[in-house]
């Protein structure tokens, strides 16, 4: 079967950085996106992964490994908006996009 | 601002009672989902269209259908709803590049069944 990890829940502080770890097992590859999605909303696309290594967007990084099926947000100077679940799905070989179930992350003041 | 537009946000039907949900886009992309996401799961594909061709996922019951009459709107239809279709309906779009496709969604409609 297909399969994506990552945890459900997670807390940090505000100010400080998150990482937050997504491992994958797919018929194939052809990318990885991260997806924002806070409570009662739509996701909104955050960062795409097609290559091993660190892509950085401003406060957000993704990191990926293929060889180890394993991918990363980090997420640096948190701010309370960025209480959010961040979903992580994987581009299949047949371009299916396999969700995980998504990991609830709660910024504490 | 080219988007993704979904009608109604909240949807509020009874048990039994058809329902459609609408999507509408200005990306002009060729693919579009209708996704089905319940409280603390990953979002699960329903049905995707590239262009006119539809696209049914295997277990994606019949009391779902959907139409695409245009490039620009996308239904889906709840024939009969149950309480256990209450739920988050998205609406994506995507270009239908084979590379880095992303898909870019609605704000979604919340259905209640009652």
């Amino acid at each position: 079967g297909q399969n994506i990890d990552q945890p459900t829940e997670m807390t940090a502080t505000e100010g400080a950085i998150v990482q937050i770890n997504c491992t994958y097992q797919t018929s194939g590859f052809n990318g990885l996106f991260w997806y924002q999605q806070h409570a009662g909303e739509a996701p909104t696309f955050l960062s795409y992964n097609v290559l091993d290594g660190l892509e950085e967007k401003g406060r957000f990084s993704s990191f990926l490994s293929r060889s180890k099926g394993y991918s990363y947000l980090l997420l640096k100077e948190l701010q309370m908006k960025d209480s959010a679940s961040y979903l992580c799905a994987v581009l299949n070989s047949n371009y299916q996009l396999i969700w995980g179930a998504g990991t609830k992350l709660i910024i504490k003041p | 601002d080219a988007m993704v537009i979904q009608n109604p946000r909240y949807q509020v039907t009874q048990f039994g009672k058809p329902v459609t949900l609408s999507c509408s886009q200005t990306l002009n992309h060729n693919v579009m989902y209708w996704y089905q996401q319940k409280s603390s799961q990953a979002p699960k594909l329903l049905f995707h269209y590239y262009d006119k061709d539809f696209n049914n996922e295997a277990d994606t019951p019949d009391n779902f259908q959907s139409r695409r009459p245009n490039t620009s709107f996308c239904f889906l239809d709840i024939r009969s709803p149950g309480l256990g279709d209450a739920a988050m309906y998205l609406c994506a779009t995507s270009r239908g590049d084979r590379d880095t496709d992303t898909q870019y969604f609605g704000p979604g409609t919340r259905l209640t069944v009652l």
